[in-house]
């Protein structure tokens, strides 16, 4: 079936600093592929997403780019802020078969961002 | 504004008690889901809903039931049957399931469900 792999964290970075959380897909279909992010004790924000190969994705100045030939979908931002602090979930959509539209996640990987 | 609401942030219940968690949203989505959250596990589906009157069995169903009765509510009851409860509960909604460019999900901001 379906699924997200994404790396285990927690993740601990500097402010400034460059980051890269990684997440591959294993999917039957033309997945749409999306990141989450939580902050604590609240619910999920949609943070970017793309629905097709090649597609870049891009918001708050988080980037990521749908490929298809690697099934990856990495999430990368140049120069972190202590605000950006909080769990980021990898996710597709498979919209073939029975089960299309439904989310399937990664674990999360926790980013902590020291000033 | 436009979005999902649920309701009580926090709920409290004592073991054997049924339990309904609320889901409102106004963005006129014709898909509702229920998911679970557990530290270190990610998100499960629980139930999904793509049209008023219909829903489906998501991974986790067992101990769970849902209705969708109207377009803009879709209530989780977390019965005694659940053995395990105690857990961070998120809706979302989606315009329309299966389609690329409308499944993005929307989520609301979760109950927290602790069985005492």
């Amino acid at each position: 079936g379906d699924s997200v792999t994404q790396m285990e964290g927690p993740v601990t970075l500097s402010e400034e600093a460059f980051l890269t959380i990684n997440c591959t897909y294993t999917a039957t279909g033309y997945p749409s592929l999306f990141w989450y992010v939580q902050y604590p004790g609240e619910g999920l924000q949609l943070l970017l997403k793309a629905t097709k190969a090649d597609d870049k994705g891009s918001n708050k100045g988080f980037e990521a780019t749908y490929r298809k030939e690697t099934t990856s979908f990495h999430l990368e931002k140049g120069s972190v802020q202590v605000s950006d602090s909080a769990v980021y979930f990898c996710a597709l959509s498979d919209n073939y078969g029975g089960s299309q539209g439904n989310l399937i996640f990664g674990k999360g990987t926790k980013l902590s961002v020291k000033p | 504004d436009g979005g999902i609401t649920q309701s009580p942030k926090y709920l409290f219940r004592k073991e054997g008690q049924n339990v309904t968690l609320s889901c409102e949203q106004n963005l006129n989505h014709d898909a509702m889901y229920w998911y679970r959250q557990d530290p270190g596990q990610g998100l499960r589906l629980i139930y999904y809903s793509q049209i008023v009157n219909d829903f489906q069995k998501g991974d986790i169903a067992e101990g769970y039931s849902v209705s969708r009765e109207k377009k803009e509510s879709f209530p989780l009851t977390v019965t005694s049957a659940q053995k395990n409860p105690t857990a961070f509960y998120l809706c979302a909604s989606s315009i329309k399931a299966g389609t690329s460019g409308t499944d993005t999900q929307y989520f609301g901001p979760g109950t927290r469900l602790t069985v005492l």
